[in-house]
């Protein structure tokens, strides 16, 4: 089965600064690979997607970059603001109905 | 629309007793999911509901849990008996049936269980 690799666990940054999150996956057949974000207490909600016939996508201060050779895709959140403390989860499956496989997370703390 | 809904939001019992969480999924969705997060840990895959069919019950732990979707309509996830592993959060996700596109997950608030 999928074996998806999250890091780091934990990200601290000051406001302003760059955040990227990391993850690597082991199935070749993987075409879908979504982000979520959970603030505390709340539910993880879905803030940006790509698939695997696209190499980058971009939303305002969001973008994922993906390459599929060597199996990783990452995060990057530029000019974080405190809004932006969280945990993040990746995840990877092969589309359509397949079940996600999410990534152990990563606790992003945005100092003011 | 309403999202998905879980109940109790939290739960705190004792090793041996035993805990029913409940899940409303967003109202046509076909696919029902139950995930289960340990702290610090991956948000693990138990099973998956179509409809009312279990579609892959393979991230189960064991005997001691059992689910349910009436009419395919809500699930329930039961524990029984509870043993302290089994504390965590369980969510709940739901998605739209069909085999095109991309899985999106929408996921419930989940229910915190703890047991002592």
């Amino acid at each position: 089965g999928e074996n998806v690799e999250q890091h780091p666990s934990t990200l601290s940054v000051q406001e302003g600064d760059s955040a990227v999150i990391k993850c690597t996956y082991s199935d070749s057949a993987s075409n879908y690979f979504p982000w979520y974000k959970q603030e505390l207490g709340k539910r993880p909600q879905l803030i940006i997607d790509i698939r695997s016939n696209v190499g980058e996508k971009k939303d305002q201060r969001i973008a994922v970059t993906l390459n599929k050779t060597a199996k990783h895709f990452s995060l990057h959140i530029t000019e974080t603001q405190p809004e932006d403390s969280a945990v993040y989860f990746c995840a990877a499956s092969k589309g359509g109905s397949y079940i996600p496989t999410f990534g152990r997370g990563t606790s992003l703390i945005v100092h003011p | 629309e309403a999202g998905v809904t879980q109940f109790p939001s939290h739960s705190v019992i004792e090793k041996g007793q035993t805990v029913t969480l409940r899940c409303d999924p967003i109202s046509g969705h076909d696919n029902l999911y139950w995930y289960r997060r340990v702290m610090g840990k991956e948000i693990k895959f138990l099973l998956h509901f179509v409809k009312e069919s279990k579609q892959d019950e393979s991230g189960m732990p064991n005997n001691r849990f059992l689910a349910e979707r009436t009419g395919g309509t809500y699930s329930t996830l039961k524990v029984q008996p509870a043993e302290l592993e089994d504390s965590g959060v369980y969510f709940c996700a739901s998605s739209q049936g069909g085999y095109s596109g991309a899985n999106v997950l929408t996921f419930g608030a989940g229910s915190r269980l703890t047991v002592l």
